[in-house]
Formats: C-alpha cells, structure tokens, sequence
C-alpha cells in the first residue's frame, strides 16, 4: 500500500518568509509525527497528535512554529517568518496508534532551506 | 528522561564480515527500543523494535538486534554485510510515544 507521503520534496524560501510543509499519512494511522533533522541537533521530535486529542507540541522550539491535522488525516507544518536556523530536513510519520510500542513509518521529508 | 546513545559515528566494515551498530539506552521502567535505516535522500526506514520477550529480534533485510538489560544495550548486527547495507543507522527509544533518537551511526560496506 502507499507509504507516507510529504510535498514539497524540496524547498528554498527567504528569511522571513512564512512556509507551509504537508503530510500524507498511512491510510488508517491514527498518529501522526513530525520531525526535524539537521546537521546540529540529529533528529528532534516536533509535535505530534493522536485522533482527536488535543496535539502533543512539547517539542516545537519556538512560536514561529505550528501544526494542524484536519479531518484526522493530512498534516500541515507551518513555519512563520523562516529563520536560516530553520534549515533542515523535516519528516513525517505516522503508526496505527499512539503506543510506545506502534511503529513509526516515516515518509521522505522535506529539505527546507532558508537563504 | 530518556534517552540513547551511539558512541561510534561510523563504522567500517568488509563485504562479508560480520557489522555490529551500538546502541546503549537510558530509561526508566520497560524500554520500548527501535532501529531504523536512512539511505541518501531519503526517509526513514524501519528495521526492527523490542518490546518484550525474546532478547534476540529479528528484522528486515537479514539484521538483527540484541537486548541486554544488564548491560542496557540494544546493538544491531547482521552475520554478513553487504555493500548495500551502507547507510545511516539510526537507534530509538520510545517515550510516551514520541521516539528519541541516537545521533545515528554511517555504516560503511567495502567490497
């Protein structure tokens, strides 16, 4: 069946421009994650929701940073104005539940370069 | 808090031979452990996870993973590596569902 899948592949902004990142999950996953990987922190948790509980954010580094998830299924990452710091690799994810012990099926990212 | 280290950045190894990706965790109560694989450009790629029961799990593509609580390890091996096995590994705990990651090994295979 279809993995995750993310669009755009790739994207190049300028600072100070506001970014939308999306996310198609597995058909039937519950959960949904995002993630951020870079060169400096590896790769660091986001955000993440779970049917229709409000969405665990504890890991967004800043307010310029927000998620939504409509209708339980595609996710919106949306970034306002970008920093350069804001450059990275940004990845979806999604599992049946929201257990420690489902497994996360990540799609192909998002590379997000901010000029 | 929990979390996983890698302490090699990479490692080396020949076709054939025997690989062996470290892992070492700290959790507090039953660790939920995850290896992952990450070609260039591309995603994450699920291996294989512990929960419980057999200390030996078995995982895609011919690897697999040792858990030793005594030794709080979870080391990903594979009897006989190939060149495609190249690529960055990445081990994981999970925490309250949210994975915490290791800063990822690069395994090189040469023929």
């Amino acid at each position: 069946g279809a993995g995750v899948s993310q669009s755009p592949s790739n994207k190049v902004t300028e600072k100070g421009k506001d970014v939308e990142l999306r996310c198609d999950p597995i058909s039937g996953h519950t959960a949904l994650y995002w993630y951020r990987q870079s060169l400096g922190q590896g790769l660091e948790f986001l955000i993440y929701f779970q049917g229709n509980s409000a969405p665990d954010k504890s890991g967004l580094p800043s307010d310029r940073f927000s998620a939504e998830r409509t209708g339980g299924s595609v996710s919106t990452l949306t970034i306002q104005r970008t920093q350069q710091e804001d450059s990275a690799v940004y990845l979806c994810a999604s599992s049946l539940g929201a257990g420690a012990k489902d497994t996360q099926y990540f799609g192909p990212g998002t590379r997000l370069t901010v000029l | 808090a929990q979390s996983v280290a890698q302490p090699e950045d990479q490692v080396n190894v020949a076709e054939g031979n025997p690989l062996t990706v470290k892992c070492t965790y700290s959790v507090s109560g039953n660790p939920y452990l995850f290896w992952y694989v990450q070609y260039p450009n591309r995603g994450l790629q699920f291996l294989l996870k512990y929960i419980t029961g057999d200390n030996l799990v078995k995982g895609s593509y011919g690897f697999e993973a040792e858990f030793n609580k005594s030794q709080t390890s979870f080391h990903l091996k594979k009897p006989s590596a190939l060149v495609s096995d190249s690529a960055l590994y990445f081990c994981a705990v999970s925490q309250g569902g949210k994975l915490i990651f290791g800063q990822g090994t690069e395994l090189s295979v040469k023929p």
